[in-house]
């Protein structure tokens, strides 16, 4: 069964570091999102990603934070200049061709540390 | 805007029985998707069940099933048979279908304790 991956499934940086956060959607999804998840809170939406530019993003996402699909497979998430409050897990997520409303499929999540 | 109420912050229920997690949402959306994800300790997130607004019968995925209350604006998963595996934090999410809405907004969650 086709399904999303991330890598890596750790990572810890330093404040003020740039960390590329990677994703592998599932091969014929068109929409592409990131989501992050503060340990022991909810799941919030960051930003969405469609015909290779953004579609939506939140609040959260600020000019620290750029997404990219570089080829035809990856989808990264890059955090300029990381903050302490920038810890949480990164989920990736795609959905498929029908549209934005269709079900959205979750990768296993990037565990950010920023000391 | 969109609001998703998990009543339950935790919940037990006994090996092999039933058990209903609350969920309770407000969209202005006329048309909207209603979802329910599991996360084991792991920490990843799986899609369990889907309801669409305008489905006239409750979404019905194995053991899983939603009860969809579109006028009280209630989408509760109830899980037959649980099994030791069930025990993990599950969230309720709206999608709406408007431009400008189309990602997932989260409930806060409910651990579900399967005892032996």
């Amino acid at each position: 069964e086709p399904e999303v991956t991330q890598t890596p499934s750790h990572q810890v940086t330093q404040m003020g570091q740039e960390v590329i956060l990677r994703c592998v959607p599932i091969s014929n999804h068109l929409y592409f999102y990131w989501y992050r998840q503060i340990l022991g809170q909810k799941v919030e939406f960051l930003v969405s990603f469609y015909n290779n530019e953004i579609s939506e993003k939140s609040e959260i996402f600020d000019d620290q934070f750029s997404v990219e699909r570089p080829d035809g497979s990856n989808f990264t998430l890059k955090i300029r200049s990381t903050k302490l409050e920038d810890s949480a897990m990164y989920f990736c997520a795609s959905s498929g061709s029908s549209g934005p409303q269709e079900t959205q499929y979750f990768g296993p999540g990037t565990r950010l540390l920023v000391l | 805007a969109q609001k998703i109420t998990q009543t339950q912050p935790g919940m037990f229920v006994q090996e092999k029985e039933a058990v209903t997690l609350d969920c309770t949402y407000d969209t202005s959306d006329p048309s909207y998707g209603l979802f329910w994800y599991k996360q084991p300790s792991s920490g990843e997130m799986i899609f369990l069940i889907y309801q669409g607004s305008y489905d006239q019968q409750n979404a019905t995925e194995g053991r899983y099933s939603l009860n969809f209350q579109k006028a009280r604006k209630s989408a509760n998963l109830v899980i037959s048979a649980s099994q030791l595996g069930d025990s993990a934090m599950y969230f309720c999410a709206t999608l709406g279908y408007q431009p400008g809405a189309n990602n997932l907004f989260f409930g806060t969650g409910t651990r579900l304790t399967v005892i032996p």
